[in-house]
């Protein structure tokens, strides 16, 4: 069965920096592509990139690139998200999800739980 | 980027009744690429549609998707108590994924 394990709730400081886990089991990780998902509270879903574990290729949407690292270490079949600096409206919840597995197809088929972050001074 | 647009952003209805959602497109999304997430409060959003139109492995047939183009829609035939949710379309296209921005299903 698969599963996707976020790491737990944060609280941190402006300026601060973060990297928050997604680690995988049930399936072939170097083979599905991980995208991350904000939400802020009370708002809707937004896509902020996609990496394939296989190569480390990784997208970007233009409205996170340069705000956020997304990466993996394939050893422990684990996906990041990393901040460098956080502001307070980087205050969400955010997914990790698996992509279905054809190339054919765009979508996301399993998530995690989610991990809340908090930033406040 | 494509921007999806959900309408109504809160639809009443009544356990039974139909639900009729609604997913336009700034410009053309291929089909292939069109998916419809179910998320409850306090819960992880899930996959009820991918293909615009094919169930995820699990999902209940009163759900179905239908369209092409720019205008895509999800309909609930028969509102179950569990079905009361928020509800956003995704899509790819340009190198980008979007969502809409939901639409809430309440029990009215």
């Amino acid at each position: 069965e698969v599963h996707l394990v976020q790491s737990g709730a944060e609280v941190k400081k402006p300026g601060e920096s973060l990297k928050i886990s997604c680690e995988s089991s049930g399936y072939i990780f170097t083979s599905y592509w991980i995208g991350w998902v904000r939400q802020m509270p009370g708002k809707g879903l937004e896509w902020m990139g996609i990496i394939y574990p296989g190569d480390s290729d990784t997208r970007y949407s233009p409205s996170f690139q340069g705000q956020v690292t997304i990466s993996v270490d394939k050893s422990i079949s684990t996906a990041y998200l990393q901040w460098s600096s956080l502001k307070a409206s980087d205050t969400a919840r955010y997914y990790c999800a698996r992509r279905g597995y054809s190339a054919s197809y765009y979508y996301f088929d399993h998530w995690g739980q989610g991990t809340l972050v908090t930033v406040s001074s | 980027e494509i921007v999806l647009t959900q309408s109504p952003d809160t639809l009443s209805l009544s356990p039974g009744e139909r639900a009729t959602l609604s997913c336009r497109a700034s410009q053309s999304v291929t089909s292939n690429y069109l998916a419809w997430y179910q998320q409850k409060p306090g819960q992880s959003p899930r996959l009820l549609i991918y293909a615009a139109s094919s169930r995820a492995t699990g999902i209940p047939d009163r759900f179905s998707g239908s369209g092409s183009g720019t205008d895509f829609t999800l309909t609930i035939s028969r509102l179950e108590p569990e079905d009361f949710a928020v509800y956003y379309c995704q899509q790819y296209g340009s190198s980008s994924w979007t969502f809409g921005q939901g639409t809430k299903v309440e029990i009215k």
